[in-house]
């Protein structure tokens, strides 16, 4: 355990759905990032929030929008993904210059 | 921009023996931060070991080891008495030395098999 926490776990959904992916962290981090991990290619890192505020966006599709409503909790909200959305999304903290803590994952599949 | 390369898509050790997992990056920043990371199939992304680019002491962690050679951008993970739960995918990481928002930039992951 990292003590960063991500739900759920697996999500199964189809085009037209609206879904969100969570993650909780109470390390007292002041960071938080989304990453993309898909088959065969380096992570990548989709967004980063610093004590809440958006820092940067890296060029993500506007069918995933994220959420940070406090230091603690981050969202990921999901609409109208295609199949080549399906991946592995990483949540991760990070606190001043320590490492980054990462959760389990959600493996996501678009149908 | 910061590119970190892992040459090595997959690399398999006999347990017990000694395996080294390379990793290049290209930066034009003098302080920084260097990561290795380990993905088992749980998926669960566990830092092995970290090394501060100002420091010329390679770092050690247990088996794990590093060889962080800075004017060559080069930074290697070597894994001692390779144990069968060491099994899987190791990520190389870098990240500025700034503090609290800054990104990690991974290379494209080793698949470590440990033979019995």
């Amino acid at each position: 355990e990292t003590g960063v926490t991500q739900t759920p776990r697996h999500l199964v959904m189809g085009m037209t759905n609206k879904k969100s992916l969570k993650c909780e962290q109470h390390l007292g981090h002041n960071a938080m990032y989304w990453y993309k991990q898909s088959a065969k290619k380096p992570l990548e890192l989709m967004f980063v929030y610093n004590f809440k505020e958006q820092t940067e966006n890296n060029s993500v599709p506007s069918r995933f929008s994220p959420e940070c409503p406090n230091s603690s909790h981050l969202f990921l909200h999901l609409h109208t993904l295609q199949p080549e959305d399906s991946a592995l999304y990483l949540c991760a903290s990070k606190g001043g210059v320590t490492e980054a803590f990462f959760g389990q994952g959600t493996r996501l599949t678009v149908v | 921009a910061q590119t970190v390369t892992q040459s090595q898509p997959e690399m398999s050790v006999q347990e017990a023996e000694t395996v080294t997992l390379s990793c290049t990056y290209d930066t034009s920043e003098s302080d920084y931060y260097l990561f290795w990371y380990k993905q088992p199939p749980s998926r669960q992304m566990i830092l092995v070991i970290r090394q501060e680019a100002y420091k010329q002491q390679n770092a050690t962690e247990n088996r794990f080891s590093v060889n962080f050679q800075k004017a060559a951008k080069s930074f290697s993970l070597k894994i001692s008495d390779s144990q069968l739960g060491d099994a899987a995918m190791y990520f190389c990481a870098y990240r500025s030395q700034e503090t609290s928002g800054s990104r990690l930039t991974f290379g494209e992951g080793t698949q470590l098999t440990v033979n019995p």
